[in-house]
């Protein structure tokens, strides 16, 4: 099946320090790729999106992903965590909808 | 640009009533539009696909008749839980596909509704 995973629930990094969220996947042809961050009773707020191009993308709020197709991975990248990032961060792939990974939970300490 | 509104933010309802929630593109039209359903500190599960004026295509496991879907309209498209029971509580989220994008370049999501169900 093609999907997404995220192999950690949880994340802890201290602010100031690099952090990386973790996401591979499993899809047949080019993978349309996604993150998204979830604050606590909210919706989902896109941080950026893989399609074609330069396996480096850039997003919003600082972060950044590197497509490595060899492999299959799309790690979510900050050089300098901030207690606010601290939330719920989803990869997803679009498949006629958007399929997610289970999850994993950032926190940022002080 | 690419707004999705979605109502009400959160409803407590008593078991065996019936629940409406709306999910609506601002300023785009929506040719397609998906739910979602998160329990919580769990990952956010595809229940539908409802396109303008067809049919919504449920995902295996999902109760269409529970789960009324509605989209009449290319900004409009509604989500009914029917009968709910404590069971159904849970975080709902639409999401919205506009016509002028390319199937593949993502979605805006609403900002979610939670349901209680007492």
């Amino acid at each position: 099946a093609q999907s997404v995973a995220q192999p950690e629930d949880q994340v802890n990094v201290a602010e100031g320090n690099p952090l990386t969220v973790k996401c591979t996947y499993s899809v047949s042809g080019n993978p349309y790729l996604f993150w998204y961050v979830q604050y606590p009773n909210r919706g989902l707020q896109f941080l950026l999106k893989y399609i074609t191009g330069d396996n480096l993308v850039k997003g919003s709020y600082g972060f950044e992903a590197e497509f490595n197709k060899s492999q299959t991975s799309f790690h979510l990248k900050k050089p300098s965590a901030l207690v606010s990032d601290s939330a719920l961060y989803f990869c997803a792939v679009s498949l006629q909808g958007m399929r997610f990974g289970a999850g994993t939970r950032l926190t940022v300490k002080p | 640009g690419a707004v999705v509104s979605q109502h009400p933010s959160w409803v407590i309802c008593k078991s065996g009533t019936s629940v409406k929630i709306e999910c609506r593109s601002l300023d785009f039209q929506a040719t397609t539009m998906f739910w979602y359903r998160q329990f919580p500190k769990q990952s956010l599960m595809l229940m539908a696909t409802s396109n303008e004026g067809s049919k919504a295509t449920y995902e295996q496991g999902v109760e269409k008749d529970k789960f009324l879907i509605n989209h009449a309209s290319l900004t409009l498209s509604t989500l009914t839980v029917t009968s709910a029971h404590p069971e159904d509580s849970s975080f709902y989220i639409c999401s919205a596909r506009g016509t002028a994008l390319p199937a593949n370049y993502g979605y805006t999501f609403g900002s979610g509704t939670r349901l209680t169900v007492v």
